[in-house]
């Protein structure tokens, strides 16, 4: 069964930084690219960026703005989201997805989400 | 940005009924390599979202005949047949043919 169990949500002050970890079980992690996801509170789902299975290439949302850096570590099976410079509206439920395996665009699994508020 | 508009925002059923959620792209979802990456999902309450169809019309692995998806272009459709208490959520389009981006939502509910 696929798991995938988030970590390291808090709370942060505006202009800090937090690291987000996902440590993904149940499959072969390094055989797949992974994505980051966000949710803000009483909003839409919003795409961060994702990671290529050795995690040299990473494609972020335009409206990320360098800020935020993804990266994993596949013998820990661990994705991770580094997280800087955060402003209010990135107060969030971050969520690590994997894609399909027919469809690399979709988001097929998800983890619980781990909460992030950024206030002073 | 791919913009992916819902409607309706929100509708209610009875169970046993049909429920049919627009989604609408602002360009055609239509990849360089001739698929289309539209995808739907459902998010019950206090969960993560789960995901239904992918590919316009390929329904994930579980998820019951009862949904079907469908369109090309710029227009997809969900429908949900035969609708049961578990179906209830809010249900989310997403493309991933450009970046990715997600519909606003459609909060489905009992009548």
């Amino acid at each position: 069964e696929v798991q995938l169990v988030e970590s390291g949500g808090s709370l942060v002050q505006p202009g800090g930084s937090l690291k987000l970890s996902c440590v993904a079980s149940g499959y072969t992690f390094s055989n797949y690219w992974m994505d980051w996801v966000r949710q803000t509170p009483g909003k839409s789902l919003e795409w961060i960026g994702e990671i290529n299975t050795d995690g040299s290439k990473t494609n972020y949302a335009p409206s990320i703005k360098d800020r935020f850096t993804i990266s994993r570590d596949n013998a820990k099976s661990t994705l991770y989201l580094q997280m800087s410079n955060v402003k209010s509206d990135d107060t969030a439920i971050y969520y690590c997805t994997r894609p399909h395996y027919y469809d690399g665009y979709s988001f097929a699994y998800w983890g619980q989400g781990t909460l992030v508020t950024v206030s002073s | 940005d791919v913009v992916m508009t819902q409607t309706p925002v929100s509708m209610s059923v009875s169970l046993g009924g049909q429920v049919s959620i627009s989604c609408r792209s602002s360009q055609s979802l239509v990849h360089n390599n001739g698929n289309t990456y539209l995808s739907w999902y459902i998010q019950k309450p206090s969960q993560s979202p789960q995901l239904l169809i992918y590919k316009v019309s390929n329904r994930f692995s579980g998820i019951s005949d009862r949904f079907s998806g469908s369109g090309s272009g710029t227009d997809f459709t969900l429908k949900i047949s035969r609708v049961e208490p578990d179906d209830l959520g809010v249900y989310y389009c997403g493309q991933g043919t450009q970046y990715r981006t997600f519909g606003g939502g459609t909060k489905l509910e009992l009548k």
